[in-house]
């Protein structure tokens, strides 16, 4: 129990254009949804947490409006990095916490995107 | 506010041979503390976790933590590594605002 999936796990764009990352919870309710970003060789850096029917909450530093997020279902959330850039080249993984459990995240396989 | 403390950045072990892992902790409230671990190109995968009770905590492939609170400290251990132990592992902290603090991991390599 407790899958989280995302799609696609690997994607090459081209700069200026825009791509859109699900997270999908596939076996339980998640109120909530986090988005991760990772770098070569280092740890996990918190962009936002997501909650269902309401605006993410984004970290200091995060653009929100490069990097939007939508929840509009207790099984989905969706990340879309807008105008890309060679810098936005990532490792993108969600987690999402099962209602209830406020202390438990559920990691999905994580999203390689290249910006070209 | 919470952080997370790995001290060094590999590790490397003989197959065979105990592995431990060091994390210590800062938090301003009871911590629940969590190791992951990610193997290349993907996601982490929950090895085990402390919210209360029990300070030794076992977790899945014979890993497990102690939570030693005069320490600050939640270090890793199994006594005998494996080839497919070798991985990047994660020590994290959560507190009254449930959002997860990660250290910045440490590589495990296992030597034949």
């Amino acid at each position: 129990g407790a899958v989280v999936s995302q799609h696609p796990s690997w994607v090459i764009c081209k700069s200026g254009t825009s791509v859109k990352i699900e997270c999908r919870s596939l076996d339980f309710q998640a109120t909530t949804m986090f988005w991760y970003r990772q770098f070569p060789k280092q740890s996990l850096m918190l962009m936002a947490t997501s909650n269902e029917g309401s605006k993410a909450t984004y970290e200091q530093g995060v653009e929100k409006d490069k990097f939007l997020i939508n929840h509009a279902s207790l099984t989905l959330s969706t990340l879309t990095v807008t105008s890309a850039h060679p810098e936005d080249s990532s490792f993108y993984i969600c987690s999402a916490r099962v209602a209830g459990h406020s202390y438990e995240q559920y990691f999905g396989p994580g999203t390689r995107l290249t910006v070209t | 506010a919470q952080s997370v403390t790995q001290l060094g950045s590999h590790v490397s072990v003989s197959e065979g041979a105990l592995v431990l892992l060091r994390c210590n902790y800062s938090s301003s409230v009871p911590p629940y503390l969590f190791w992951y671990v990610q193997y290349p190109n993907q996601g982490l995968q929950l090895l085990l976790k402390y919210t209360t009770g029990a300070t030794l905590v076992k977790g899945i492939n014979g890993f497990e933590a102690e939570f030693k609170k005069s320490e600050t400290s939640f270090h890793l251990t199994k006594p005998s590594a494996h080839m497919s132990d070798a991985a990047e592992y994660f020590c994290a902290v959560t507190g009254a605002n449930s959002k997860l603090t990660f250290g910045k991991g440490i590589t495990l390599s296992v030597r034949p």
